[in-house]
């Protein structure tokens, strides 16, 4: 059962641009979202988080936006780069001991 | 300075056989974990450890054992290998209470 879903498996966007990925849960006992980038042979890098008592966090280039009721969040990176093409994992967490569950990820493609 | 590191980074082998991977991480963390990254590219927590006690240990076939000498190590045994086993091991560790997990970079098992 995917409690956390990105529906979207692949982006394409140009430099310079916004880059928007999505991430879509259906357990409201998560309290705690992480994006992570991937590339591949390397294993997941942490980019932002967020609790869910914020709705907005933001790290350089880096925005992600938490909408509870509608138990939705994005990530927004501006301006995009080539360096940013990677996978890109929604994951979310319901406890104290960090059990994570993640997205089926977004492959991001930043074209000159 | 690598912060989690994992060993082997590839390991090819029979059905049937014995295997272990070994995980360490310089973090100072006092909670790891293991991740299975299966044919569909999802990540899904197999084991956690907080201070050399087992904390989570999802549905995972006993076959399967974690063993934590201490809390800077995190190993794994898979006995009798099958060809479903294969796929992406990550190992992870985290800094506590909604801090995010920081992974290794991952061992690419295949069964022949």
């Amino acid at each position: 059962d995917q409690q956390v879903k990105q529906n979207s498996p692949s982006l394409s966007v140009q430099e310079g641009r916004i880059s928007i990925l999505n991430c879509d849960y259906t357990n409201s006992m998560f309290d705690y979202f992480l994006w992570y980038k991937k590339y591949p042979a390397e294993g997941p890098t942490f980019l932002i988080s967020i609790s869910s008592i914020k709705d907005k966090n933001e790290d350089g280039r880096f925005t992600v936006f938490l909408n509870k009721s509608a138990k939705h969040l994005s990530l927004h990176i501006v301006p995009s780069q080539p360096g940013d093409s990677a996978v890109y994992f929604c994951a979310a967490s319901t406890d104290s001991w960090g059990k994570l569950q993640f997205g089926a990820g977004t492959q991001v493609v930043v074209t000159p | 300075d690598t912060a989690v590191s994992q060993t082997p980074k590839y390991l090819v082998t029979q059905m049937g056989n014995d295997k272990s991977i070994k995980c360490e991480q310089n973090l100072g963390h006092d909670t790891m974990y293991w991740y299975k990254q299966d044919s569909k590219k999802f990540l899904k927590i197999m084991f956690s450890y907080n201070n050399k006690e087992l904390i989570i240990n999802e549905t995972v076939p006993n076959r399967f054992s974690p063993k934590s000498p201490d809390k800077a190590h995190l190993n794994l045994h898979i006995n009798s290998l099958e060809l479903g086993d294969s796929a992406v091991y990550f190992c992870a560790s985290g800094g506590g209470v909604n801090q995010p997990q920081h992974f290794g970079d991952g061992t690419r098992l295949s069964i022949l």
